[in-house]
């Protein structure tokens, strides 16, 4: 298997252009989650999907993210307008269990954005 | 108190030596506990589950105490290889997300 694929691995962009970060889990892998990382504050999860649906977007951080997974194979995270505090690196993870479950998270390679 | 906390380093040791990290959780209901290994500008991935009655996978040991609520990671002969971010994992309160430590640093020299 690939792993987990994400695209774009880095990504420049100027404040108030809208970003769209994209991921392919593992195949057969019903949860699909999306983390930031970031000095500051280390890796939070963002929002997590099973089955397609968004289950918890609890760690968003506002309105200006977004996320969809419109097919089991497929899912994007956007964030319109920027702002340079979203310079992070962001993670897509999928997983056969729920989060509070043994299963392991395989990580995807990440997106490296900058917000100028 | 923070949910998951770890002491940042860097630990620097030499190769073969013993290094023992620690991690503090908030959460007493937590069932569910992990250490991941990060490498420098890569993404995590999962080192080894922590069981209640602590696991051992080669050179390394995981322990989990769950009166004081903290998980050590032992890694015995170190070796170059070694040198990464080791992240504690401990699930939450609703037992629906992985909360991750911001990491500890190892560096392990010849």
């Amino acid at each position: 298997d690939a792993g987990v694929i994400q695209s774009p691995r880095h990504e420049v962009t100027e404040m108030g252009q809208e970003v769209t970060l994209r991921c392919k889990p593992i195949s057969g892998h019903d949860y699909l989650f999306w983390y930031r990382q970031t000095m500051m504050r280390g890796l939070e999860l963002l929002i997590y999907f099973n089955n397609n649906v968004p289950i918890d977007d609890s760690g968003m951080p506002e309105d200006r993210f977004s996320a969809k997974m419109p097919n089991a194979s497929f899912s994007t995270l956007k964030i319109q307008p920027s702002e340079p505090r979203d310079s992070a690196v962001y993670f897509c993870a999928s997983s056969w269990g729920y989060p509070g479950s043994r299963e392991t998270q395989y990580f995807g390679p990440g997106t490296r954005l900058l917000v100028l | 108190r923070k949910e998951v906390e770890q002491d940042p380093g860097p630990f620097n040791v030499p190769e073969g030596a013993t290094v023992a990290f620690n991690c503090t959780y908030s959460n007493s209901a937590s069932q569910s506990f992990f250490w991941y290994r990060q490498d420098c500008r890569k993404e995590p991935k999962l080192l080894m589950s922590v069981y209640s009655s602590g696991n051992e996978d080669g050179r390394f040991t995981a322990q989990l105490n769950r009166a004081s609520q903290y998980i050590s990671l032992l890694i015995r002969d170190s070796k170059l290889s070694d040198s990464a971010t080791y992240l504690c994992v401990v699930n939450n309160q609703a037992g629906t997300a992985l909360i991750f430590g911001k990491g500890t640093t190892l560096s392990v020299s010849s």
